[in-house]
């Protein structure tokens, strides 16, 4: 079963507009991964932020971790076309070594 | 470095027969993994490994088999091809700790097949 569970599964916005997207998960984590996919391409790692962190920036990028509500939260500011893809969160459960991917959010930028 | 490298990019099979897609690093990573990626599943963890000679099946190993001989290659045997195996095929591999589990994934540009 997959852990992370992306919000919304697809957002369209402005150039210029903020994107945010959320992933919640079930069990305890050792690690929130975010990656992006454009289409047909691989993924690309963002952002990793560990379970003792609370917000991390890069960038236009801002990932921020509530663990004890078991969600996460990616921002991206001040969007560009090139934003366009598809976003991934992905989880390192505690205790294992699985990454385990959600579904996704697919988010469009329009010019 | 090459990164991680897939071959082959395309595959069609015939339900029943077995093929092997290969995967390899050249940076050294201790982990590797294998994903599968359908339309609206994002993607599912098929087998990993923490190390050579090291193996784990992931969400959904069913189907597939898993060696890790040396700390570079990582191939993934489809035993019986099935057409509920058509999918893209992701390869990955990072570095990891073992109270932290595996860090940031470097992807290959993936194995599209599919099994008619």
């Amino acid at each position: 079963s997959q852990q992370g569970e992306e919000d919304p599964q697809a957002l369209s916005i402005q150039e210029g507009e903020n994107a945010t997207m959320n992933c919640s998960y079930k069990t305890s984590i050792n690690n929130l991964q975010w990656y992006r996919q454009n289409s047909g391409r691989g993924l690309v790692h963002l952002i990793l932020i560990r379970s003792n962190e609370r917000e991390k920036h890069s960038g236009r990028l801002r990932v921020t971790l509530d663990t004890s509500k078991k969600s996460s939260s990616l921002l991206i500011t001040a969007s560009r076309a090139a934003d366009t893809a598809s976003y991934f969160c992905a989880t390192v459960q505690g205790g294992s070594e699985k990454l385990v991917f959600g579904k996704g959010t697919k988010l469009t930028v329009n010019p | 470095n090459a990164g991680v490298t897939q071959t082959p990019k395309f595959q069609v099979l015939k339900t029943g027969q077995s093929m092997t897609l290969q995967c390899a690093q050249d940076m050294n990573h201790e982990y590797m993994s294998w994903y599968r990626q359908d339309p609206g599943m994002g993607l599912r963890l098929i087998h990993y490994s923490v190390g050579a000679g090291i193996t784990d099946q992931g969400e959904v190993p069913n189907g597939y088999n898993v060696s890790r001989s040396t700390t570079e290659d990582f191939p993934l045997r489809l035993l019986s091809a099935a057409p509920s195996q058509t999918s893209v095929y992701f390869c990955a591999s990072s570095y990891t700790w073992p109270t932290s589990g595996p860090y940031e994934q470097y992807f290959g540009p993936g194995t599209r097949l599919t099994v008619t």
